[in-house]
């Protein structure tokens, strides 16, 4: 069974392109999770998506970012407008239906690493 | 609120060496505490966890105990390897869905 795959795993992009970061689940997975990793600093939340709908979004920042699961394919994080702060290692975790439980394994993946110029 | 905090890092042993990296938390709730492990290149690890209170996570030599009246969960290991130097993030969990993580410690192991 493969693990979480995510890609592509560099991207780099100049001030004010987007940038569009894919994860696939494993599979059987439904519960996908957004994480973002500043340099030199732990994994922050950004969002919590089942297929299709949007569960918890209260890490996103307010403006550019943007996330999707749809029915079928990988999970998508859209960055408009990249600038320098959004230089980061963005990670995707996923875990099985039915484990919204606190003691439920979420399983990451080798995540994107986002840099701006 | 929910927060995590860790040792700081890094953290340099000689092989063979005793290991602890100290976690303490804040949660609203009971949280489940967990150790992920972070190899170089790589995406995070599930080391181990645990849900209540005296609870003892282990895996691969390492442990950590749930210690409510501390709020701590501190990794140990009572012998390290090269093959241990990581990132190693200590993170808890609530009713939420989302992990709280804290900045991460760094270990190198050396020969």
């Amino acid at each position: 069974n493969a693990g979480v795959m995510q890609n592509p795993r560099h991207l780099v992009r100049r001030r004010g392109q987007e940038a569009r970061l894919r994860c696939s689940p494993m599979k059987g997975h439904s519960h996908v999770y957004w994480y973002r990793q500043l340099p030199e600093e732990g994994l922050k939340f950004m969002v919590y998506l089942q297929k299709e709908n949007i569960i918890d979004e209260s890490g996103m920042p307010k403006e550019r970012f943007s996330a999707e699961f749809p029915k079928e394919g990988p999970s998508i994080l859209r960055i408009q407008q990249v600038v320098r702060g959004d230089s980061a290692a963005y990670f995707c975790a996923s875990s099985p239906p039915g484990t919204s439980g606190p003691g439920n394994e979420q399983f990451f993946g080798p995540g994107t690493r986002l840099t701006v110029l | 609120g929910n927060s995590v905090t860790q040792m700081e890092g890094p953290v340099t042993l000689s092989e063979e060496a005793f290991l602890t990296i100290n976690c303490t938390y804040t949660a609203t709730g009971y949280p489940s505490l967990f150790w992920y492990v972070q190899y170089p290149g790589e995406g995070l690890q599930l080391l181990l966890k645990a849900t209540k209170a005296d609870d003892k996570g282990s895996n691969k030599g390492f442990e950590a105990t749930y210690r409510k009246e501390t709020t701590s969960f501190h990794l140990e290991k009572g012998s390290v390897q090269v093959s241990d130097s990581a990132v190693y993030f200590c993170a808890l969990r609530t009713g939420a869905n989302n992990l709280f993580f804290g900045t991460g410690t760094r270990l190198t192991v050396i020969p």
